[in-house]
C-alpha cells in the first residue's frame, strides 16, 4: 500500500446521504486518482488530478465529485445523485500524470448503501 | 474503443504448479503493460512492466512475456504458493491518455495444498 492511506476502511450509508472518502499520500506525488471496482469488473476511472487545484472527470463520473486544495490530499464525495454506489473504492498516486509512471494503490474503502 | 480482455477468468491450481495467465489488449497507441496483483479486499500491487521494446520480464517466480505484434501478454507463475491465491490484474496504457489506463476485469488464482 505504500504511503498512501484510505479512511475509513468500510463505510455504510443510507440512501440519500452524501459521503466522503479520504485518501492521503506521503510520497510526493503530483498525480492522484480515483477508481472504482465491483465484483468480476475492472477498475474504473472516476476523477483523476494532474496536480493541485485542478481535476477531471474520468469515464463514471456522474453522482461524485472531488477536490485536490493540498498535494497530499484527494477526497471523494459519493453523491446523494449515485444510483448504485455500494462498491470498492480505490485510490491510487504517481510521480505524474506520463503513461509510463506506476500507480501505486492504497488499501481500498468499501462502501455499503444500506 | 479501447479494450483488455484477460483469460481465464478464474483458475485453481495445486500448490507448486505452474499456471499462465492471458492477456490480449486493443490500446493504441501503446506505451506499456503492466500487471498487477490484487489480494482480496487490498488494493492492487505492481508486478512488472513493459514497454514496446521489451518482451519479457520477471519478478521472482513471475514472469511476463509481451508480444506487441499481436497485443498479447502472458503472466507465468512457477511453483505456485498459496500467497499466490490472488486477482491478476493486466493494465494497458497509451502515451496520449495522459494518466489514464485501460484495466482488465483480472483472472481470479486460486492455490490449493
Amino acid at each position: 500500500d505504500g504511503g498512501i492511506t484510505q479512511s475509513p476502511k468500510y463505510l455504510f450509508r443510507k440512501e440519500g446521504q452524501n459521503v466522503t472518502l479520504s485518501c492521503e499520500q506521503n510520497l510526493n506525488h503530483d498525480a492522484m486518482y480515483w477508481y472504482r471496482q465491483d465484483p468480476g469488473q475492472g477498475l474504473r476511472l472516476i476523477y483523476y488530478s494532474q496536480i493541485v487545484n485542478d481535476f477531471q472527470k474520468g469515464d463514471i463520473a456522474e453522482g461524485y465529485s472531488v477536490s485536490r486544495e493540498k498535494k497530499e490530499s484527494f477526497p471523494l464525495t459519493v453523491t446523494s445523485a449515485q444510483k448504485n454506489p455500494t462498491a470498492f473504492y480505490l485510490c491510487a498516486s504517481a510521480p505524474g500524470a506520463s503513461s509510463y509512471n506506476e500507480q501505486f494503490f492504497g488499501p481500498g474503502t468499501r462502501l455499503t448503501v444500506l | 474503443k479501447n479494450q483488455v480482455e484477460q483469460s481465464p477468468q478464474s483458475l485453481i491450481i495445486l500448490e507448486g504448479k505452474n499456471c499462465t495467465l492471458q492477456c490480449n489488449y486493443t490500446v493504441s497507441p501503446f506505451s506499456n503493460l503492466r500487471w498487477y496483483k490484487q489480494d482480496t479486499g487490498r488494493g492492487p500491487v505492481s508486478l512488472t512492466i513493459m514497454t514496446f521494446s521489451e518482451n519479457t520480464k520477471s519478478n521472482g517466480r513471475y514472469t511476463a512475456t509481451l508480444d506487441a505484434d499481436t497485443k498479447q501478454s502472458s503472466l507465468h507463475i512457477t511453483a505456485s504458493q498459496l500467497s499466490d491465491s490472488a486477482s491478476y490484474i493486466c493494465v494497458v496504457s497509451d502515451p496520449t491518455n495522459a494518466g489514464k489506463s485501460t484495466f482488465g476485469d483480472g483472472t481470479t488464482l486460486t492455490v490449493k495444498p
